[in-house]
């Protein structure tokens, strides 16, 4: 298994550009996340998917949206990147039949996302 | 928003020392908590999750006890080793869904 994986690793934009993260896992999960990582705070939850066609905002949503159209993938869309969604940003993924609701949440490796 | 509380930020200790972090959360709408442990350029892997009042967990040198009463976790590491530096982030869970995370203890365990 490869686990939860991410596209691109890093990735530089101009001001206005609009890009896609891609997130993939192989473990059958119904839940998967996406989050943000800025020096000297938490991980913060953009958005979150509970299985597939689903998608809910999370505690910092704005200037993304997201699509879940088949379960093993998670995609998270910047419309108009700023330099204020210069970041890393993770995905994660939980919940199979075997685990419950509140189990482990197994993240990707990360991209690293500069906008200029 | 829900606020977690990690400390200290960070902690230098020798090789053979043990040391203990906090985590404290809000003690209303407990759900689980977790604590992960983040090596640097790589992802956080999972050491605990714990749902009840007085759980205790453990892995090997590492262990962790849960209040949820009073709204805190703390995680020990027993005989530090080198291989132990690492940020340790603990994630609180208000809900099925969301985990609101720490800022994280560093910890840099000295040859």
């Amino acid at each position: 298994n490869a686990g939860v994986t991410q596209t691109p690793k890093f990735r530089v934009l101009k001001t206005g550009q609009s890009m896609t993260l891609l997130c993939a896992q192989d473990m059958n999960h119904e839940y998967m996340y996406w989050y943000r990582q800025d020096p000297g705070m938490g991980l913060r939850l953009i958005h979150y998917s509970v299985g597939e066609g689903t998608t809910a905002k999370g505690e910092v949503p704005d200037g993304y949206n997201v699509s879940r159209l088949k379960k093993q993938n998670f995609l998270l869309g910047l419309e108009s990147a700023a330099p204020s969604q210069t970041s890393v940003y993770f995905c994660a993924s939980s919940y199979d039949d075997s685990l419950a609701a509140w189990d482990t949440q197994y993240f990707g490796p990360g991209t690293r996302l500069t906008v200029l | 928003i829900l606020n977690v509380e990690q400390s200290p930020q960070s902690l230098h200790v020798q090789e053979g020392d043990s040391t203990n972090f906090t985590c404290s959360f809000p003690s209303s709408n407990f759900y689980a908590l977790h604590w992960y442990r983040w090596e640097t350029a790589k992802s956080p892997e999972a050491l605990f999750v714990m749902t009840l009042n007085g759980d205790e967990k453990k892995k090997g040198r590492i262990s962790a006890t849960l209040n949820t009463k009073e709204g805190y976790s703390y995680l020990y590491i027993k005989g530090s080793q080198p291989e132990d530096s690492a940020t340790y982030l603990c994630a609180f869970m208000a809900g099925a869904n969301n985990l609101f995370f720490g800022t994280g203890t560093r910890l840099t365990v000295i040859p």
